[in-house]
């Protein structure tokens, strides 16, 4: 059973659309962090969400944490190419040791 | 700052086989997470090293093990390979006490691949 759910799996959209991914889960975090990887990269961390209902903005993206800490998701205003990748969700669940749990993540293509 | 460092960043072993893994956390790291990446179940967790210790460990076989030394390089080994062990193997440091906040550092991975 996968802790968290992503949505949609797979995205290929238009440079200069809008689009949102979803990262939902049953269960309680006490924080959620967004990743984006690149073919034969790691993954690097976008940002960390710790209140419920939080909204951060990173340029083009917005990130929004759930009031009831357990969803989350990224809204990209006007996609580019650059923004190609696979975008991973992460909690740290409640109560939990500190081990991370990922989702399975969005593969997202722009295509110019 | 030097990133994580894994090496080596490609590997092609026969079943049956064992093969150890290497990474260097950023220095002042003194925790390192491995998982597991395949594009049918995504990041799985295998085991967390903190101090030369194993704190964390995921539901994977007896044959993955790792260990860590007092640099906090860390590596991991997988004996009698399967095909099923293919994939890209992450490394990630992280300052233990505030990964909730301050998330991972990951390297490149290595991609091992069973034939």
């Amino acid at each position: 059973t996968q802790l968290l759910e992503q949505s949609p799996q797979f995205l290929s959209i238009q440079e200069g659309e809008n689009l949102t991914v979803y990262c939902n889960s049953s269960s309680v975090f006490s924080s959620l962090q967004w990743y984006r990887q690149e073919p034969g990269e790691g993954p690097v961390l976008l940002v960390t969400v710790v209140t419920g209902g939080e909204v951060k903005k990173l340029k083009r993206l917005t990130f929004q944490f759930g009031d009831a800490r357990k969803d989350s998701s990224l809204h990209i205003t006007a996609a580019q190419p650059g923004d190609t990748g696979l975008y991973l969700c992460a909690g740290a669940l409640q109560g939990g040791s500190e081990k991370l749990v990922f989702g399975k993540g969005t593969k997202l293509t722009v295509n110019p | 700052k030097a990133g994580v460092t894994q090496t080596p960043r490609y590997l092609i072993k026969t079943r049956g086989q064992q093969v150890t893994l290497s990474c260097s956390p950023i220095s002042g790291h003194r925790s390192v997470s491995w998982y597991q990446q395949t594009p049918g179940q995504g990041l799985q967790f295998l085991f967390e090293y903190f101090s030369e210790t194993q704190r964390n460990k995921g539901n994977f076989p007896g044959r993955f093990s790792g260990r860590q030394f007092s640099n906090s390089r860390s590596e991991m080994n997988v004996s009698t390979l399967e095909l099923g062990d293919s994939a890209l193997y992450l490394c990630a440091s992280s300052l233990s006490a505030s990964r909730s906040i301050l998330g991972y550092t990951f390297g490149s991975g290595t991609r091992l691949t069973v034939v």
